[in-house]
């Protein structure tokens, strides 16, 4: 079935640090692919999303690039804030009608 | 913007409590759903409705049943509440199953089954 894997549970890192969160997806075809914020507190909100090989979704200063091939859609920023902290959750279309698969999440940590 | 409002925010109930969630959105989406957020396990849904009267079962829906009596009410009940479903429990809708599939969230209700 569709499913998202996310590897990390938790990164720790420092302001201005490069970011990396690693997600990848088994579904056929072409499934959308997302990516979700969830600051503390709140509710998840949508960061961007991507529906084809190479297409890049970015937002925030965050971006991730759909590769079929891989099947992945890691996130990257090249420059952390404090702020950034928060749980991030890559997602995608899955094959049933109006609904996503999320991965476990990846609680991001920025130490000042 | 999009609004998703839930109630309770926090519920504390006995183990064979009668429980209901509820959840409004007031944009006119067509889908909504209930998720329930467990560390460890992210994000996992539970039910979920196309409009009024309509449900679709999601994942871990055991010991859950909802109602969608409105296009903008959907409600989550625990009938026999049991302490595997202490959880924060999250609520969302979405517009269409095209397009950005964006789907809004509610602030969340923390549930604790003693």
């Amino acid at each position: 079935g569709d499913s998202v894997t996310q590897t990390e549970g938790q990164v720790a890192l420092s302001e201005e640090d490069f970011l990396t969160i690693h997600c990848n997806y088994s579904a056929s075809g072409y499934p959308a692919l997302f990516w979700y914020v969830q600051y503390p507190g709140e509710g998840p909100q949508f960061l961007f999303r991507a529906s084809r090989d190479k297409e890049k979704g970015s937002s925030r200063g965050f971006e991730a690039t759909y590769n079929k091939e891989a099947t992945s859609f890691h996130l990257q920023k090249a420059s952390v804030q404090e702020s950034d902290s928060a749980v991030y959750y890559c997602a995608l279309r899955g094959s049933a009608l109006g609904r996503l698969h999320f991965g476990a999440g990846t609680q991001l940590i920025v130490i000042p | 913007e999009a609004a998703v409002t839930q109630s309770p925010r926090n519920k504390v109930t006995v183990t064979g409590g009668n429980v209901t969630l509820s959840c409004r959105q007031t944009n006119s989406h067509n889908y909504m759903y209930w998720y329930r957020q467990d560390t460890g396990h992210g994000l996992r849904l539970i039910h979920y409705s196309y409009g009024a009267g309509n449900l679709q079962i999601g994942d871990v829906p055991d010991g859950y049943k909802a109602t969608r009596t409105t296009q903008e009410d959907f409600f989550l009940l625990l009938e026999l509440a049991s302490p595997s479903q202490t959880s924060l429990y999250f609520c969302a809708s979405s517009e269409r199953d095209w397009g950005t599939y964006e789907q809004y969230f509610g602030p969340g209700t923390r549930l604790t089954v003693l």
